[in-house]
């Protein structure tokens, strides 16, 4: 079935800094799937962060960017200079037509803590 | 504004109470899920509906009911409390599967003792 991989639980950065969370997946659609990053901050509920549904293409939101890399399976989120507001839990996701259903699936999150 | 609300915000239980956990969507979405977070793993979903009377299972639905009783409210029933089940649960709701409009609630802590 459909997965998407965080590989860091926890990242520190310090203020100013910038920012890579990476995130790659496994679709079984012989199309493209949909892929979201969703960030969720202290108390709050997950809330979509930028999104982009076609190979090669780039998206972008509060100075977060990830581009859809086909090839490598990729979408990394990237910052070039983060800030203390930018603590959160950050989700990579993806959606698939594959099964029909366009489950929405979830990587295990990557907790940012940026430091002043 | 449009909101999911989830009820209770932390609750204890113990092992084998019944825990009912609430959420209402006030989007006018179609379909609304339940999902649960546990360290090192995404959400995984539980169960989901795309209307009033309407249930379908979702990835990890062992343990778990669920009732849709109108278009904004959808319960998530713990008849049997395990351990197991201590977890953060979300619940959200869409206009369209797997679309970016989902609305997440701000989660309700689960403790089963």
């Amino acid at each position: 079935g459909d997965s998407v991989t965080q590989t860091e639980g926890q990242v520190t950065v310090s203020e100013s800094k910038s920012l890579i969370i990476n995130c790659t997946y496994s679709a079984t659609s012989i199309g493209y799937p949909n892929l979201f990053w969703y960030v969720r901050y202290p108390g709050e509920g997950l809330q979509l962060l930028l999104k982009v549904i076609t190979a090669g293409q780039k998206g972008s939101s509060r100075g977060f960017e990830a581009t859809y890399n086909k090839e490598a399976t990729s979408f990394h989120l990237q910052k070039a200079s983060v800030q203390e507001s930018d603590s959160a839990v950050y989700y990579c996701a993806l959606s698939d037509a594959s099964s029909g259903s366009w489950q929405l699936i979830f990587g295990s999150g990557t907790q940012l803590t940026v430091m002043p | 504004e449009a909101a999911v609300t989830q009820s209770p915000r932390n609750k204890v239980t113990v092992t084998g109470g019944n825990v009912t956990l609430s959420c209402r969507q006030t989007n006018s979405h179609n379909y609304m899920y339940w999902y649960r977070q546990d360290t090192g793993h995404g959400l995984r979903l539980i169960h989901y509906s795309y209307g009033a009377g309407n249930l379908q299972i979702g990835d990890v639905p062992d343990g778990y009911k669920a009732t849709r009783t109108t278009q904004e409210d959808f319960f998530l029933l713990l008849e049997l409390a395990s351990p197991s089940q201590t977890s953060l649960y979300f619940c959200a709701s869409s206009d369209l599967r797997g679309g970016s409009d989902y609305t997440f609630g701000s989660g309700t802590r689960l403790l089963v003792i």
